[in-house]
Order: structure tokens, then C-alpha cells, then sequence
């Protein structure tokens, strides 16, 4: 399937410190996904994006469509002990054979938060 | 509310038994798909329906078996041919599978299967 890359793998960082993670694909996608694991449980949507150069905030969340379709942004501020967990980018690509698209996923960036 | 419902949270079974996941939604969405996680690891895709009585096999369907019977409902059997069923199993939905934003999928709160 199509690849996403993910980085960072992992952050360690202090309470109220701002966080940035990002998502690249060497193909054009349409939509970008961010998505936020707890540990035990399913990925949760944060932030939707559907068109290039896109910048939308959700509370203290921020995320960007690269104006090149081919990456995206995901910016923390302030960050506090309950945005620890993964997060993962996603985007649709076509599925070979099926007619249909599906969505690949990046690997995640685990972020750890010290109080 | 709407949302979808994965049961069981955590599932214990003998090596060579089958066990079925089940998965639930009321999102009213025609698509529903069904993931594997493993530790560290992102998610890949067992199956998928794209309409009721009808699935397709994603990147690592050997070894188990969905059913579409209903909009609602998405199975999924974990077959004593599974040859590492130990693992988190994810079930998500979406509107459609047509390549735009209708495609975002909304996942339930997973299965942990453990086969001892």
C-alpha cells in the first residue's frame, strides 16, 4: 500500500512546551487526517483537512495541508499531560483492483509529556 | 448517541478455537473496515465493506473472515488459521469510499484478543 512518513517516532516533552509532528507521501493526497490513540483505545479524528494550503485549528490544535499535497502538519501548543498518546496522520489513496480508496496510515508519533 | 461499539474490550481464547469480534454502528455509513494493531505498530487493514453483502479482502485477510449482513453490523472471525491472533483489533466506518472527505472513518474502542 501507499506509504506515509511519520516523524518524529517518539517526543519527550516538559508540561506547557509546544509540540510539532509532521507527515509526508511521496504521492498527491486529498484529504489529510489526524487522529489521536489513548492507550486501549481506538483512534480518535482531530482534525480533518480537504484542500491544499488548508490551516485548521481544533482548541489548542493546529493542523496544515501542505500547499504541495504531499505533507502535512500538526502543531500542539502548550501541551499538557493528556495530549500524551499516538498520533497518526492518514490520507485516502486508491486501493489496487478495488475500485475503491482507502486510507493509509503513518506509523505514529508517540509523544510522552513530563509534568 | 452515535458512535461504534466493539465488544468484547478484552477477549481470551485457546490456540485452535475461532472467535468472532463483533462490531457495531449507527452512523448510518455504508463503508465499515476492520484493522489489526500491533505494539508499535500502525494499522493494516484485514477486510472491508463497502456495501451491505459485500467485502473485499485488505493486505492481511489470510487466516480470517468478515460477514455483511446488515448496514449495521460488521463480524469479524478470528480462524484457528490466524497464525499470531494476538493482537488489538480495530473496526471503523466511514460515509463512502470514493476518495474524498466522505472517506474519514470513525473507529470503536477496539478488541484486545489474546490466544494462550
Amino acid at each position: 500500500g501507499q506509504q506515509l512518513n511519520q516523524s518524529p517516532q517518539s517526543m519527550f516533552i516538559q508540561e506547557g512546551e509546544d509540540v510539532s509532528m509532521n507527515c509526508t507521501s511521496s504521492s498527491i493526497f486529498n484529504t489529510w487526517l489526524w487522529y489521536k490513540q489513548d492507550p486501549g483505545e481506538g483512534p480518535v479524528l482531530l482534525i480533518a483537512l480537504y484542500k491544499a494550503g488548508e490551516l485548521t485549528s481544533n482548541g489548542r490544535l493546529t493542523a496544515q495541508f501542505g500547499i504541495t499535497r504531499k505533507d502535512s502538519f500538526l502543531n500542539i501548543s502548550a501541551s499538557i499531560p493528556s495530549d500524551v498518546g499516538i498520533y497518526f496522520c492518514a490520507g485516502p489513496y486508491a486501493y489496487s483492483g478495488a475500485g475503491s480508496y482507502q486510507l493509509t496510515f503513518g506509523k505514529g508519533t508517540k509523544l510522552s509529556v513530563i509534568p | 448517541d452515535g458512535g461504534i461499539t466493539q465488544s468484547p474490550k478484552y477477549l481470551f481464547r485457546k490456540e485452535g478455537q475461532n472467535v468472532t469480534l463483533s462490531c457495531e454502528q449507527n452512523l448510518n455509513h455504508d463503508a465499515m473496515y476492520w484493522y489489526r494493531q500491533d505494539p508499535g505498530q500502525g494499522l493494516r487493514l484485514i477486510y472491508y465493506s463497502q456495501i451491505v453483502n459485500d467485502f473485499q479482502k485488505g493486505d492481511i485477510a489470510e487466516g480470517y473472515s468478515v460477514s455483511r449482513e446488515k448496514k449495521e453490523s460488521f463480524p469479524l472471525t478470528v480462524t484457528s488459521a490466524q497464525k499470531n491472533p494476538t493482537a488489538f483489533y480495530l473496526c471503523a466506518s466511514s460515509i463512502s469510499t470514493s476518495g474524498g472527505p466522505t472517506d474519514t472513518q470513525y473507529f470503536g474502542p477496539g478488541t484486545r484478543l489474546t490466544v494462550l
